[in-house]
């Protein structure tokens, strides 16, 4: 079946460092992958997608995501957090119906 | 352009009322989500609609749980009773036909305590 792995549920960087939250995904084939965030009482926010080409996708406020099809993993990235970035996010996978899967949700935290 | 409006965006009653929760997708957008979210369950699909249509309910937890779609602009999601397990926040997302790579847009949500 398939499944979104978010391995960690919080991830704590001081403001200025670079960022990372993992994901892996279970789908063979090519997989649609997206990263969502969610801020308090809000609902999730898109942020970025891969669908082909480029590894290396570029998405809202200067985040951005590596896939990699050999580890199957699909993280986000981000060079220098700010405080603002404190938020859940969410990586999400559709294999190409529309019913999309989401990861349990890694929780960020900035510290200034 | 407005985004996904969802209404109420706080509903506290007492168990085993009627609760009933609205959404208004994106215009032009003809995919509907319903999503539920709990600390224990993290985001659950409870069902979505394609031009209307109900696709797949198998994410409703129980028949107390229902769903509509009248038309393209709005949609309700209802329990009836309602249960203290129900408590939670329900999203709502719409988002456009065409290929699976295009993503969903979110409501704010409603917050729901069952007493």
């Amino acid at each position: 079946a398939q499944s979104v792995a978010q391995p960690e549920d919080q991830v704590n960087v001081a403001e200025g460092n670079p960022l990372t939250v993992k994901c892996t995904y279970s789908v063979s084939g090519n997989p649609y992958l997206f990263w969502y965030v969610q801020y308090p009482n809000r609902g999730l926010q898109f942020l970025l997608k891969y669908i082909t080409g480029d590894n290396l996708v570029k998405g809202s406020y200067g985040f951005e995501a590596e896939f990699n099809k050999s580890q199957t993993s699909f993280h986000l990235k981000k060079p220098s957090a700010l405080v603002s970035d404190s938020a859940l996010y969410f990586c999400a996978e559709n294999t190409g119906g529309f019913k999309t899967i989401f990861g349990a949700g890694t929780r960020l935290f900035v510290k200034a | 352009d407005a985004g996904v409006i969802q209404s109420p965006r706080h509903e506290v009653t007492e168990m085993g009322q009627e609760v009933t929760l609205r959404c208004k997708p994106i215009s032009g957008h003809d995919y509907l989500f319903w999503y539920r979210q709990t600390m224990m369950r993290g985001l659950e699909l409870l069902i979505y609609f394609n031009n209307n249509v109900p696709i797949d309910d198998s994410g409703m937890p129980e028949d107390r749980f229902s769903a509509k779609m009248p038309n393209a602009s709005f949609s309700t999601l209802k329990i009836q009773p309602s249960e203290p397990r129900d408590s939670a926040v329900y999203f709502c997302a719409s988002s456009r036909t065409g290929t699976p790579n295009q993503p969903q847009h979110f409501g704010d949500g409603t917050r729901l305590s069952i007493l």
